[in-house]
């Protein structure tokens, strides 16, 4: 089982649409939850931590269910600049302090 | 955030030829750094991990005989691919993260095409 699984995509959405993303992970242990975003030929970029209250940065929304360890981000009124790779990414230390991808979400935002 | 460069951000070398790849954080100390290699449409693989001033971790499968990670300072370290081949094209990105923070800040990536 992988570390970290996401949705496969790709996710198509008219302008102004709310999305959603969702990632599981499998170590119960792990203990720092991002979602990073990732542009086409372009190095990885922190969208926003998420943590276990759950939190908003404008238009994004991230959340981290530890029980069913299980992070999600949500998208409100999206914009065409939001096209991109969503990546979740995991940290553990019990494992060698390494950080874990999912294989990213594409997101397309269509006029 | 902290930044982190990368040089070259693209090489264009022969099969054969060795190609080196700094990773410099620039305004933070690195005690880890992370290399990571991205084939088209598919997600980073960690490569090695490697902290400062000891050997590099490398993940099952990446041979450290051709892959060589040296991170003899706390900003800086290389990545070296020796004898590269075709299928050595990828994009190599490196990460850093400082002693007891979470967050990894990424470099802008070095693409390699070996013809």
């Amino acid at each position: 089982r992988k570390e970290v699984e996401q949705d496969p995509g790709p996710f198509n959405v008219p302008e102004g649409a709310t999305v959603a993303f969702n990632c599981t992970y499998s170590n119960s242990a792990s203990q720092s939850f991002f979602w990073y975003r990732q542009d086409c030929r372009k190095e990885p970029k922190l969208l926003m931590s998420v943590y276990s209250s759950g939190n908003e940065d404008g238009r994004f929304t991230a959340q981290l269910n530890r029980a069913s360890q299980y992070i999600s981000l949500l998208i409100r009124d999206s914009k065409l600049s939001d096209s991109a790779t969503y990546l979740c990414v995991v940290f553990s230390s019990n494992t060698g302090n390494q950080f874990y991808f999912g294989t990213g979400t594409s997101l397309t935002v269509i006029p | 955030g902290a930044v982190v460069s990368q040089h070259p951000s693209w090489v264009i070398c022969k099969s054969g030829t060795s190609v080196k790849i700094e990773c410099r954080s620039l305004d933070f100390q690195a005690t880890t750094m992370f290399w990571y290699r991205q084939f088209p449409k598919q997600s980073l693989m960690l490569m090695a991990t490697s902290n400062e001033g000891s050997k590099a971790t490398y993940e099952q499968g990446v041979e450290k005989d051709k892959f060589l990670i040296n991170h003899a300072s706390l900003t800086l370290s290389t990545l070296t691919v020796t004898s590269a081949h075709p299928e050595d094209s990828s994009f190599y990105i490196c990460s850093a993260r400082d002693l007891g923070e979470d967050e990894q800040f990424f470099g802008p990536g070095t693409r390699l095409t070996v013809l």
